[in-house]
């Protein structure tokens, strides 16, 4: 069976840092796409982030361009996301989900991992 | 920036039939925006019940459709059920490597 964990949330200042792990089992990780996606507290869904399979390719939303980075490693089946310059309008759970090239979709979705900004 | 727009709340009677649209702020939703729908309950990770227009992922009962109906995508819930009550989301490919959810919709059965 598909899974996807996510890890590396915490607490972290306003302007700090946190990179967010994607570790992925039950599939060949290599064949996917990836996205990174945010819910922030009584908001809905915002997709962040999203990476090709071999990790040549990647976009982002307006709101994290220059602050955010998507990453992979195929080789250790895991997805990453680099967040730099925190915001507290970064404040969410961010959940990593499995895309397919041809379906535009996201098929397997992890359980997410809780962003906190604050002072 | 384009805004994808969904109903925000709708309440639907256990055994009725509800219709969700997802639209866009300028044009038309078609088959090339490749529309997804997601649910949500408070608490837990979307699950994606529909993509590619009017495909239903694994497990997903059948009386959730998804269809384009005049300038939306759309998705029907026939025979609602009260575990049907959740957010439900549409996102769109918007065919330069992004993607874009709409709003949500909390759907209520009651």
């Amino acid at each position: 069976e598909e899974h996807l964990v996510e890890s590396g949330g915490g607490l972290v200042q306003p302007g700090g840092s946190l990179r967010l792990s994607c570790a992925a089992s039950g599939f060949t990780f290599s064949s996917y796409w990836m996205h990174w996606v945010r819910h922030a507290p009584g908001k809905g869904l915002v997709w962040v982030s999203f990476i090709s399979s071999d990790g040549t390719t990647t976009r982002y939303a307006d709101s994290v361009k220059g602050r955010l980075t998507i990453s992979r490693d195929n080789a250790k089946n895991t997805l990453y996301l680099q967040m730099n310059s925190l915001r507290v309008e970064d404040m969410a759970v961010y959940y990593c989900a499995r895309g397919r090239s041809g379906l535009y979709d996201m098929d397997v979705w992890g359980k997410g991992t809780t962003v906190t900004v604050s002072s | 920036q384009t805004v994808v727009t969904q109903e925000p709340s709708f309440s639907v009677s256990p055994g009725g039939t509800v219709t969700l649209t997802c639209g866009l702020s300028s044009g038309s939703v078609s088959t090339t925006y490749y529309p997804s729908w997601c649910q949500q309950t408070p608490g837990q990770p979307p699950r994606t019940l529909i993509y590619n227009t009017n495909i239903r992922s694994s497990g997903v009962p059948d009386r959730f459709s998804g269809s384009i109906l005049g300038n939306k995508a759309a998705l029907t819930i026939t025979g609602a059920q009260a575990d049907d009550e959740s957010d439900y989301y549409c996102v769109l490919y918007m065919g330069d490597g992004s993607w874009v959810f709409g709003g949500g919709t909390k759907l209520t059965v009651l």
